[in-house]
């Protein structure tokens, strides 16, 4: 079945340091790719996402691009910021007989000191 | 506001209690998810409901039943848990027909099994 990797964390910055947190999926077919984040005590909220190959998903200065060909989709950031702490999830979607659904990566915890 | 509102955000409840755990989306979407996000373990699929019909049951124990009435609410009900149980209980929505759907989720209800 199709899945998702995610670098161990914690990776743990210095504020204003550049980000970069990996992620490669196995899949048939061509999936949408997701980035989703969980700030402390909340739910998961969609970061960006990018639905074909060499789509750049981006949003809040965070930026993904879709490789197809090393099947990987990283989470990179030029300058992180204190408030960037939280769970990084990386995502793809999966075809079901009743549609699509998604299939998570085991999470990244990031700490940004100041 | 994320669309998807979980009630009761927090719940401490006995080994031999009953409680159900309630989740209400108002984006119009076909299918709604629970998941279960324990410490230190990845985010785990428990159920998916598409249409109003259990579509997925992921080896979930029945002491957690689910039942979605109609396309807006979806519960949990909860009974003779254990303390491994304790996690926070994530609803998600989304409309499974399309590829590049992300799904929506609710903040969750911190469930503590004393």
């Amino acid at each position: 079945g199709n899945s998702v990797t995610q670098m161990e964390g914690p990776v743990t910055l210095s504020e204003e340091a550049f980000l970069t947190i990996n992620c490669t999926y196995t899949a048939t077919g061509y999936p949408s790719l997701f980035w989703y984040v969980q700030y402390p005590g909340e739910g998961l909220q969609l970061l960006l996402k990018a639905t074909k190959a060499d789509d750049k998903g981006s949003n809040k200065g965070f930026e993904a691009t879709y490789r197809k060909e090393t099947t990987s989709f990283h989470l990179e950031k030029g300058s992180v910021q204190v408030s960037d702490s939280a769970v990084y999830f990386c995502a793809l979607s999966d075809l079901m007989e009743y549609g699509n659904k998604l299939v998570f990566g085991a999470g990244t915890i990031l700490r940004v000191k100041s | 506001e994320t669309g998807v509102t979980q009630t009761p955000r927090h719940l401490v409840m006995g080994m031999t209690n009953k409680k159900s755990l309630k989740c209400e989306q108002h984006l119009g979407h076909n299918a709604m998810y629970w998941y279960k996000q324990s410490a230190k373990k990845p985010l785990e699929l428990m159920f998916v409901y598409s249409l109003e019909e259990r579509v997925e049951n992921n080896s979930v124990p029945s002491r957690f039943s689910p039942e979605c009435p109609n396309s807006s609410h979806l519960f949990l009900h909860l009974h003779t848990l254990q303390p491994e149980d304790s996690a926070l209980y994530l609803c998600a929505s989304s409309q499974p027909g399309q590829q590049n759907t992300e799904a929506f989720f609710g903040q969750g209800t911190r469930l503590t099994v004393v």
